[in-house]
């Protein structure tokens, strides 16, 4: 089983280019969602889906772009990536018609030059 | 929206000992839930415990929803519990499963 696969793993990209991370998850959840991990500030949420078609702004959401065309892929786009996007990106997603509890992807670590 | 508010901050144990995390939230929350992010950077869900008690081997968890607290209690810690402890709380207002992250709690186990 393979849960949520995140793709890049590693990724160092220059300043001012678009960027998109990959996740895709084979459990037929309904709601996903991509954190953000800083150095001594925690996970900070992105964006989130509810349900395929729909999106929602997280507590960071500028100068990143969701879409939810499909139950299993959730990409995240970086238009024009700046150097404070340097982080660490994680993939979660959740039943919400269950429990919500919250399953994570192995993470994409970028890099903004 | 939500604050979490997690303690200690760090935390250094010999294998063997007991330990008590603490998760204050700023709000009602409908959803609580506390993971472990191994030294390899791994999210690993422990509990989800919006309220009442839960174990799992030699962890278990309570949450007092009406006090806006969660505590997650480690005995005979091991070296493999080493890493960041995270609670994170969702709104009884918010109609979805987001999540908000405490800062986290950095456990240390030495053998």
């Amino acid at each position: 089983i393979a849960g949520i696969t995140q793709a890049p793993t590693s990724q160092i990209l220059a300043a001012g280019r678009r960027m998109t991370l990959r996740c895709t998850q084979d459990m037929r959840h309904n709601a996903m969602y991509w954190y953000r991990q800083d150095l001594g500030l925690g996970l900070r949420l992105i964006h989130y889906s509810n349900t395929a078609g729909t999106t929602g702004k997280g507590e960071v959401p500028d100068g990143y772009s969701v879409s939810r065309a499909n139950t299993d892929d959730f990409p995240l786009t970086l238009a024009s990536a700046v150097p404070s996007q340097t982080s660490v990106y994680f993939c979660a997603s959740s039943d919400s018609e269950t429990s919500g509890e919250l399953f994570f992807g192995e993470g994409s670590r970028l890099t903004v030059l | 929206g939500i604050q979490v508010e997690q303690s200690p901050p760090d935390l250094i144990l010999q294998e063997g000992a007991n330990s008590t995390l603490r998760c204050n939230f700023s709000d009602s929350v409908n959803n609580l839930q506390w993971f472990h992010q191994n030294p390899w950077g791994q999210l690993i869900n422990l509990f989800y415990i919006p309220s009442g008690t839960k174990q799992n081997g030699r962890l278990s968890a309570t949450t007092v929803a009406t006090e806006r607290y969660s505590l997650l209690y480690i005995s005979s810690s091991q070296t493999t519990d080493s890493g960041v402890y995270f609670c994170a709380g969702g709104g009884s207002m918010d109609s979805s499963y987001k999540l908000i992250f405490g800062s986290g709690t950095r456990l240390l186990v030495r053998p």
